[in-house]
């Protein structure tokens, strides 16, 4: 079964410093990973994928990922936060290998990032 | 460019009413599909079209729960006698390709009373 855990319902950061919000997940096949975020009353708003290639993906708004594929891990980070940063993120995992599921995306809980000034 | 629109984007029902829930996804965007997001909770899978074609309902919590998109564009969620449970947020996605990311609209959030 395709499952996305992401162990922190939130993480703190002081502005300029760097940050990290941890996801994990399982999957038959390989992997699709994706970020996505989202700001109150609003839909999600993408971030950055792994599908193949480089471990180390690059995304919006200076935000990057790395994939780890024997800890099955998908890490979001960046190197310095910004209080606008302050959002919820949601780590999302598509089977790569299962055309009957046809790209349907599975969530974890989601993860509240704060930045103080 | 004009994204995936919701509407309503908030919609109140009485407890056995019927609701009608529309997308419009993204010009030209092939894919399409319904997420519902319970308070505190990611998004979960309802349901997936591939034009017109209804590939994939199988996260329909209910047979009251109905989705269609006729012309391979909008699509319509409907919800009938609708139950307390099913307040949610509704999100639609697109998608222009089969390894793209998917697209998300701003959602409808339904209350039931």
């Amino acid at each position: 079964a395709q499952s996305v855990a992401q162990p922190e319902d939130q993480v703190n950061v002081a502005e300029g410093n760097p940050l990290t919000v941890k996801c994990t997940y399982s999957v038959s096949g390989n992997p699709y990973l994706f970020w996505y975020v989202q700001y109150p009353n609003r839909g999600l708003q993408f971030l950055l994928k792994y599908i193949t290639g480089d471990n180390l993906v690059k995304g919006s708004y200076g935000f990057e990922a790395e994939f780890n594929k024997s800890q099955t891990s998908f890490h979001l980070k960046k190197p310095s936060a910004l209080v606008s940063d302050s959002a919820l993120y949601f780590c999302a995992v598509r089977d790569g290998d299962r055309g009957s599921t046809l790209g349907r995306l599975y969530f974890g809980r989601g993860t509240q990032l704060t930045v103080w000034p | 460019g004009a994204g995936v629109s919701q509407s309503p984007r908030y919609k109140v029902a009485k407890r056995g009413q019927d609701v009608a829930l529309r997308c419009d996804p993204i010009s030209g965007h092939v894919s399409l599909f319904w997420y519902q997001q319970a308070l505190g909770q990611g998004p979960e899978f309802l349901t997936y079209f591939q034009n017109e074609a209804q590939l994939d309902k199988s996260g329909l919590p209910s047979d009251r729960f109905f989705a269609e998109r006729p012309e391979g564009s909008v699509s319509t969620l409907k919800i009938q006698r609708t139950q307390q449970e099913d307040s949610a947020v509704y999100l639609c996605a697109s998608r222009v390709g089969g390894l793209g990311e998917q697209y998300f609209g701003p959602g409808t959030r339904l209350t039931v009373t």
